[in-house]
């Protein structure tokens, strides 16, 4: 079994409707990261969440550390959103330095 | 643009080859992180370097090595090269402390990519 695991794996969803992406991991974090990647490849990190909730425009993202999961929601979506969500857990520093533990991503296409 | 810069962005190369893919952290940025995201694999940590020392190891081969220089650029070595190598290698960089508690962890910055092809 992953440490981390995303679900969906794939979401088609209509411009305007509101995604809702999880991730549930398996260890004790220090921080668990929302990555955003488009298709050309590059890779922008949309929140770093130790606790609670961060909002970022259109943008939320939410962490329940008891229960280890996160979600990530976009709201009123547009096709420009259309990427590969990837959710990533920070290991405490002393356990394992900074090292980054990766979910399999979610495929989101917005249709205009 | 990310602030962090690598190179090259497309290489290929051949079995058995060896390549140097280079980054440059944003500045201000002392860690420098590698990471591998192959088709089958998805993304996985390689090496972090914080202030040119080695901080901690993931899933690197032995095949691969890194350093950082005291100008805080990084290299990733890459020898006798595999198909299987073929993958985008990101490097990213942050403005993470030497260890300075268990929640502090900066957003990471994440150059475009070097896309490896091994042919």
């Amino acid at each position: 079994k992953n440490e981390v695991e995303q679900s969906p794996q794939n979401l088609t969803a209509q411009e305007g409707e509101f995604i809702t992406i999880n991730c549930s991991y398996s260890v004790g974090i220090s921080a668990l990261h929302w990555l955003q990647q488009h298709p050309g490849g590059g890779i922008v990190s949309l929140f770093m969440l130790s606790s609670g909730k961060k909002k970022h425009g259109r943008l939320i993202a939410t962490i329940n550390i008891q229960e280890k999961h996160s979600s990530l929601h976009i709201t009123a979506s547009h096709p420009r959103d259309s990427a590969v969500y990837i959710c990533a857990v920070r290991l405490p520093v002393r356990a394992a330095g900074n090292k980054l533990t990766f979910g399999g991503g979610t495929r989101v296409l917005v249709k205009p | 643009d990310s602030g962090v810069t690598q190179t090259p962005k497309h290489l290929i190369t051949a079995t058995g080859q060896r390549v140097t893919l280079r980054c440059s952290p944003r500045s201000g940025d002392l860690s420098v992180y590698w990471y591998q995201q192959s088709l089958d694999q998805g993304l996985q940590f390689l090496i972090q370097y914080y202030n040119g020392e080695e901080r901690a190891k993931g899933n690197i081969l032995e095949r691969f090595s890194a350093q950082q220089f005291p100008d805080l650029h990084s290299e990733l070595n890459l020898s006798s090269l595999e198909l299987g190598d073929s993958a985008l290698y990101f490097c990213a960089s942050s403005s993470d402390g030497p260890g300075t508690g268990a929640f502090l962890a900066n957003v990471l910055t994440f150059g475009a990519g070097s896309r490896l092809t091994v042919l």
